[in-house]
């Protein structure tokens, strides 16, 4: 069974900082690219950060680069995202997804989310 | 950047009627398009992959299909489980656009 289990969420004033885990555990970690998505309260989802299974290759929405650092650690199956200079519109819940593939270079989809993580930026 | 619109943004419907939700992309994407369900609480659910193919576990009364840059989604029945909000994703681009969602509630 895939699992992928979010942590460090939290209340956390503007200007501040905090780090995101995602535990993965049922798959090969290492085999999979990943991400980062997010969903602020009453709204959509907005996709925030991914980053390939070597870690090689990483991407950021404009909203939060420069700001926020995707990374990974295959040997403890982990993800994590730094989020600096928080303001209140990075004021969501956000879930880890995996992405995979249709045979294996077809088009790509989030086929396992964890159930989230809040995160509130208030004073 | 890809850009994805859905309509309607909302929709309500009785149990055994079809449902259909439309999603655009602002360019070319091949089939490069996902639909998730999501319920109030809880992550999102995969529901069609590449335009048209059915996730694994995804009842059949849910369908996928493709006419250019226009993507539909179709509940063929309306069951009571599956009032959510709907969401598009293209998959082209490495941003993995989302597009603002469909939610259908009961009439």
């Amino acid at each position: 069974e895939v699992y992928l289990v979010e942590s460090g969420g939290s209340l956390v004033k503007p200007g501040g900082s905090l780090r995101l885990s995602c535990a993965a555990s049922g798959f090969s970690f290492s085999n999979y690219d990943m991400h980062w998505v997010r969903q602020a309260p009453g709204k959509g989802l907005e996709w925030v950060s991914s980053i390939s299974r070597s870690g090689l290759y990483i991407y950021y929405a404009d909203s939060v680069k420069g700001r926020f650092t995707i990374s990974r650690d295959n040997a403890r199956n982990s993800l994590f995202l730094q989020m600096n200079s928080l303001t209140g519109e990075d004021t969501a819940v956000y879930y880890c997804a995996r992405e995979d593939q249709e045979l294996s270079l077809g088009p790509p989809f989030f086929d396992y989310w964890g159930q989230g993580s809040l995160v509130t930026v208030s004073s | 950047d890809i850009q994805m619109t859905q309509s309607p943004s909302s929709l309500s419907a009785s149990v055994g009627d079809r449902v259909t939700i439309t999603c655009r992309a602002s360019q070319r994407i091949s089939r490069y398009l996902n639909w998730y369900q999501q319920k109030p609480g809880k992550a999102p659910r995969l529901l069609i992959y590449a335009a048209s193919s059915l996730q694994s576990g995804v009842p059949s009364r849910f369908s996928g299909s493709r006419s250019g840059t226009d993507f539909t989604l179709t509940i063929s029945s309306l069951q009571p489980e599956d009032f959510a909000t709907y969401f598009c994703q293209e998959s082209d681009s490495d941003r993995r656009t989302f597009g603002p969602g469909t939610k259908v509630d009961i009439k």
